[in-house]
């Protein structure tokens, strides 16, 4: 199994540009998240969803889209990147929203200039 | 929301026993207790989790107050790669409740330990 996988490691972005970074998980999870994770910070959800074509905001969700056409995908879109949001994105998943383990990729280290 | 308090740091040497404490004071009847730890560059880990009764797995025990408003993780012999940032969440069992089930991070504890 190759859990949570999270593309790509690095990036560097210039200000205004867009990317997508992408997170796939093979566990068949319902649920799945992102969050951002600044220096001496603990992390902060993004967005999530519950299941194929749900999604909904977290905590910090401006400045991000998300989509979820498939179980196994859950991509994190940046329309116009800005410096602020220089950080490391984690993308988790688990079976379901509430009482389970959760799984989390090792992370994209993002930074916009 | 419900939350937690953590010490935002701790000390412990190799191969003793570690006690990170927790405060949930808040804590609602749907509220399991969740601790996943974070080593350095690397995304969290699930470490345990439990609802009232005290839990043990191969990484740790979860020790949880009667009545509930605090918990401890027990490292029953630290080693140099426990060394990580260690996060108590409050965790709604069916995705209800003021966290809706999202996993909420606060700042964890770090634990550092000495060889």
């Amino acid at each position: 199994n190759a859990g949570v996988t999270q593309t790509p490691k690095f990036q560097v972005l210039k200000t205004g540009q867009s990317m997508t970074l992408q997170c796939a998980q093979d566990m068949n999870h319902e649920y799945m998240s992102w969050y951002r994770q600044d220096p001496g910070m603990g992390l902060r959800l993004i967005h999530y969803s519950v299941g194929a074509g749900i999604t909904d905001q977290g905590e910090v969700p401006n400045g991000y889209n998300v989509s979820r056409s498939t179980t196994e995908d859950f991509p994190l879109r940046l329309l116009s990147a800005a410096p602020s949001q220089t950080s490391v994105y984690f993308c988790a998943s688990s079976y379901y929203r509430g009482n389970t383990e959760a799984f989390f990729g090792q992370g994209t280290r993002l930074t916009v200039v | 929301d419900a939350k937690t308090t953590q010490p935002n740091s701790m000390e412990s040497n190799e191969e003793e026993p570690v006690h990170l404490p927790c405060n949930h004071s808040t804590i609602s009847g749907t509220d399991y207790i969740h601790w996943y730890r974070q080593l350095p560059s690397q995304g969290p880990e699930y470490v345990i989790h439990g609802l009232t009764s005290n839990v043990n797995n191969r990484m740790a025990s979860l020790a949880i107050a009667e009545d509930r408003k605090s918990s401890t993780l027990i490292l029953h012999r630290a080693t140099l790669r426990d060394a990580a940032v260690y996060y108590c969440i409050l965790r709604d069992a069916w995705g209800y409740g003021g966290s809706q089930g999202n996993l909420i991070f606060g700042k964890g504890t770090k634990l550092s330990v000495k060889p």
